[in-house]
Order: C-alpha cells, then sequence, then structure tokens
C-alpha cells in the first residue's frame, strides 16, 4: 500500500533562518507530488505541484523554493524566514490517472518567530 | 474568479442527515469533483468522488446533476465526530489539470 511521511511534525525557527521540510511517499512511481499552507483557520493554498523530477510548478509567489530530486521525494525549502511564513504545510501526492484524489501527510506546524 | 464555492459554515444535531453544496459553474468535461474531509492539525482526508448522477459510499453520497455545476454532499446521521471542515475539489481549468486549489471549505459542526 501506498504511503507518505512529512517531516518534522512541529518546528520552531527564527526570522531569517533557513528551512527545509521533507516529504516521501512510498508504494508508487511517478506520482504529481504538491506542497499545501494552511493559515490558522483559513483554507489550502497550493504552494508548489510537481509531476516529475525536477519539474516544480510555483502557483504563488512567495518566499519559498521547492525541488524534487527523486521520484517520490519532494522538498520546501527557504533561504531566510519570514513571519509571514508561519503556517500548517501539507505535502499531498496523486497519481497521473486520478488527478483530484490526493493523498495528504500528516503536515508541519511552523512557526517563525 | 474562485473555482469552487461553498457556505462558509453550518450547524446540525447529531443523528440529523447534513447536506453541503458546492457550486462550480466553469468545470470542465473531464474534471471530476472531489470531497475531503479535514479535521485541525491534521491533512485532509478523501471522502468520496463522482463525475455525474449520484455516487454512494460506506460514509456519503455525492448528487451531481445533469449540468455538473454544482454538488451536493451529503452525510447520514451525523455524529459528534463529522465535526469537521470539508472542501470540494474540482481541476483547475485555467492552469491545468494538476494544479488542484481547493476552496475556503465548509466548517460543519454538529452539536449534541
Amino acid at each position: 500500500s501506498q504511503t507518505i511521511h512529512q517531516w518534522p511534525a512541529t518546528l520552531v525557527q527564527p526570522v531569517g533562518s533557513p528551512l527545509s521540510l521533507e516529504c516521501t511517499v512510498e508504494g508508487t512511481s511517478n506520482p504529481n507530488l504538491y506542497w499545501y499552507r494552511q493559515a490558522a483557520g483559513r483554507g489550502l493554498q497550493l504552494l508548489f505541484y510537481s509531476v516529475g523530477i525536477g519539474q516544480i510548478s510555483s502557483e504563488v509567489p512567495q518566499n519559498l523554493s521547492a525541488s524534487r530530486p527523486q521520484d517520490r521525494q519532494f522538498i520546501l525549502s527557504s533561504k531566510k524566514l519570514l513571519l509571514s511564513d508561519s503556517g500548517f504545510y501539507l505535502c499531498a501526492w496523486n497519481i497521473q490517472a486520478d488527478n483530484e484524489k490526493l493523498f495528504f501527510g500528516s503536515g508541519t506546524q511552523l512557526s517563525v518567530l | 474568479l474562485a473555482k469552487t464555492t461553498q457556505p462558509i459554515s453550518m450547524d446540525s444535531y447529531e443523528g440529523q442527515e447534513v447536506n453541503i453544496t458546492c457550486s462550480h459553474n466553469n468545470i470542465a468535461t473531464n474534471d471530476y469533483i472531489t470531497w475531503y474531509q479535514q479535521f485541525p492539525s491534521q491533512g485532509p482526508r478523501f471522502i468520496i468522488q463522482g463525475y455525474k448522477t449520484k455516487v454512494t459510499n460506506e460514509v456519503a453520497s455525492l448528487f451531481i446533476p445533469a449540468d455538473r455545476k454544482s454538488s451536493t454532499l451529503s452525510l447520514p446521521r451525523v455524529s459528534l465526530s463529522d465535526t469537521a471542515v470539508y472542501y470540494c475539489l474540482v481541476g483547475d481549468m485555467d492552469t491545468g489539470r494538476r494544479a488542484l486549489t481547493f476552496g475556503s471549505g465548509t466548517r460543519l459542526q454538529v452539536q449534541p
């Protein structure tokens, strides 16, 4: 069966520090991968998605970047965090043939202080 | 232009049937309609998916009219544990089907 791993679960970082969140998927090949962010009490904002290794689409201009160095690995990064980067970050995947059916990780709660 | 529109919140009581409607006027011919449930501090969980007419599984039913410009998620006999945010999702016409953008969701509060 397919599983998605996302870590860390909680992260507290000072303003101006770097960020690296990692997500890996097991049990499937060539998935679409997604990063979403959710501010407290708000909806899901799509940040990045990837349809293959090295292929990244950015949805919203921001202080973040994403990379996909391997087929089932998706990394969210920042060189210098801002206060506005705080939020709940979710990684998700789906298969190419079943586009709207997403499977989400457990999320990372990021607090930038 | 919003892809989907849902009521911001709904209230219900245990044992009642709850119907949450989502509008998606610009749905594309090939797009499916998918509903998710999200509890606090968790990722959304897939509930049900459909293309047209009616789909039913062990937790919900999904009603889609012939024009497919809206859909209704029906939760039979809700319990306190159904208190959550519910999102409907359709494909994204403008930027390609892989850019899956969620709406604001409907916050369902179930009272005893």
